[in-house]
Parts: structure tokens; sequence; C-alpha cells
């Protein structure tokens, strides 16, 4: 039973434009999330992170949106750049308890952004 | 920095062989992980080590055993390699067990 859930399996957006890839949760104990982008051939790499004090986080380009009641997240891309061709994952953990670093995969959605 | 080092990267064998999977970090970090990945899927947390001399199972731990043998390397062994363990695996480390994950470059696996 996947309790990280992305229910598009691709995108695709043009240059210049915003990216809205979606995440859903179903673990009410989950309280950090992170999202990682993964190029071919490589392994996944960190980008942006979440905790559940806080509903926005933002790094350059790249915003994290947590909506708690809904268990929804977003990563929102401004502006998108070609560069940015990747599966991104979201993943959620707890750290209350003993999960420590366990962190729970979505199946990942191909962002794919063209000129 | 060569960060988090696997091998190898590609790797094919028959049923009931076994073979370990090697991974090295050089971050100095304490908690290691062994992932993998199937077509489709997310990643699955096999084994997690969160300090030298501990070991977890995780989500998918059955076939696998682990040995973190020492700060820097933690490495997956498969006893007897069955088709459903065909699959991308990936080592990561992080500094604790509250840090982001720095992931390898994987390791291909073909049980034939």
């Amino acid at each position: 039973d996947q309790q990280v859930k992305q229910n598009s399996p691709s995108l695709s957006v043009q240059e210049g434009r915003i990216s809205i890839l979606n995440c859903d949760y179903t673990n009410s104990m989950f309280d950090y999330f992170l999202w990682y982008k993964k190029y071919p051939a490589e392994g996944p790499t960190f980008l942006i992170s979440i905790s559940s004090i806080k509903d926005k986080n933002e790094d350059g380009r790249f915003t994290v949106f947590l909506n708690k009641s809904a268990k929804h997240l977003s990563l929102h891309i401004v502006p998108s750049q070609p560069g940015d061709s990747a599966v991104y994952f979201c993943a959620a953990t707890s750290f209350r308890g003993s999960t420590l670093g366990r962190l729970y995969f979505g199946r990942g959605t191909q962002l794919t952004v063209w000129p | 920095n060569a960060g988090v080092t696997q091998t190898p990267k590609f790797q094919v064998l028959k049923t009931g062989q076994s073979m370990t999977l090697q991974c090295a970090q050089d971050m100095n970090h304490n908690s290691m992980y062994w992932y993998r990945q199937d077509p489709g899927m997310g990643l699955r947390l096999i084994y997690y080590s969160a300090s030298e001399g501990t070991t977890d199972k995780g989500e998918v731990p059955n076939g696998y055993n682990v040995s973190r043998l020492n700060k820097r390397e933690f490495s997956l062994r498969l006893e007897s390699a069955a088709p459903s363990q065909t699959s991308v695996y990936f080592c990561a480390s992080s500094e604790s067990g509250n840090s982001p994950l720095h992931f390898g470059n994987g390791t291909r696996l073909t049980v034939t």
C-alpha cells in the first residue's frame, strides 16, 4: 500500500513557464517531506524539503507548499528550464519514534521542459 | 569529493548465485541506507544503519543481508539471488537521521 502517491507519471512544460508537481500522502504521522530530482543513470539528488510546522519553503526557483489538512504537497518550479527535465520524487518520513531517516517515496513524475 | 560510491555498476547473476554490493561514502556520515528501485516504482528501503555497529530492516528486507563494516562502508548481500531481485540498487548516506540523503549512482542487477 503506497503511502506517498504521485498520480501524474509525466508533465510537459514550456521553458519559462511554471511547473507544478503534486504529491499526496496517507500517513498522518509523516512530519517531514522532501523532493528529489533524478537524471538517467544517476542517483537521486536532494532538491528541497519542508517540515510539517511550515506550509511553504522556498529555495531560488523551487518552492514547496504543504497542505496538512489535505495531506498534499506540491513543488513549483519558476521559471522552468530545459535542465530541469528529470524525474522528480516526492518522499516523506516521520521522526517520531524509531523511523529515523526512513523515507517513503512516490513513484516519481517525469518532467520534460521544452524550448 | 566522490560522495557515495557503489560497485559494481552492473551485474548479471543466475538464479541461486550470491553476490555482495559494495558501498562507501567519504563524507563522514553516520547513517547509511540501501534502497531498490523497480520500473514504475518509487525507491523502497531494504536496510539501513543509523550508526556504525547498528543495522535495521526497512520495508523490503527479505532475501538480503547487510554489514556495516565501518563508518564508511555498508554492504548488501544477496545469498541466493532470485529473478524478483532484478532491480536498481541505490546506496545512500546522511549526516544524521534528519538530514537529506546523498545517493550513489546505483547498481543495476539482473537475475536470470
